[in-house]
């Protein structure tokens, strides 16, 4: 898991400013996945996306926040207007092209601080 | 229903002890299962995945599946204080590669 990379690996943001994190995937992987973790809560799904193609945003909030996966570069998770509640532990993983039981794996994780 | 569904724990056993992780899920299409460890400010990491009913070992790990049941379950034999962790069951949602998790089982092995 150590090839997912996710920068920056701590943001600090005051209320109402915009957040951006990154993350590229391991090498050969083509699909990303965006997870949201509270403190002492598990893992909440967020958005699930291929190059240029989301494939299931069911789990992102509908206001404020958006992803993208483009066709150069890495993926973004933008969060618009940071309000308290967002601060968290946000988890890019990736996993290979092809059909569905491939392993998906995990960045170190980007931890987000409003104040 | 949640689509994945966890004891939240914590689960306390001795060292040496058999730790019995267990999780269900929802969608009855759902073809492969994972088994992630998590500790306390890290990533997740991946200890097993099963695809097919029965058992499949790993080392100290085993993890079943019960597809009727919907039911996956991670058993630790000789349990050590550096398995205390969160376990993370994850499902793939569907015939695709959408990943849901459970979330989490806290375990605590004591000396």
């Amino acid at each position: 898991n150590a090839g997912v990379m996710q920068n920056p690996r701590h943001l600090v943001r005051r209320r109402g400013q915009e957040a951006r994190l990154r993350c590229s995937p391991m090498k050969g992987h083509s699909h990303v996945y965006w997870y949201r973790q509270l403190p002492e809560e598990g893992l909440k799904f967020m958005v699930y996306l291929q190059k240029e193609n989301i494939i299931d945003e069911s789990g992102m909030p509908k206001e404020r926040f958006s992803a993208e996966f483009p066709k150069e570069g890495p993926s973004i998770l933008r969060i618009q207007q940071v309000v308290r509640g967002d601060s968290a532990a946000y988890f890019c993983a990736s996993s290979p092209p092809g059909a569905s039981g491939n392993t998906i794996y995990f960045g170190e994780g980007s931890w987000l601080t409003v104040v | 229903q949640k689509e994945v569904e966890q004891n939240s724990g914590p689960l306390s056993v001795p060292e040496g002890a058999i730790a019995s992780l267990n999780c269900t899920y929802s969608d009855r299409g759902s073809q492969s299962f994972f088994w992630y460890r998590q500790y306390s400010g890290k990533s997740p990491e991946l200890i097993m995945s099963i695809y097919s009913n029965g058992d499949k070992e790993d080392g100290r790990f085993t993890a079943q599946l019960n597809k009727a049941s919907q039911y996956v379950s991670l058993l630790i034999r000789d349990s050590q204080p550096s398995d205390s962790a969160t376990y993370l069951c994850a499902v793939n949602k569907g015939n695709n590669n959408d990943m849901r998790f459970g979330a989490g089982t806290r375990l605590t092995v004591k000396p």
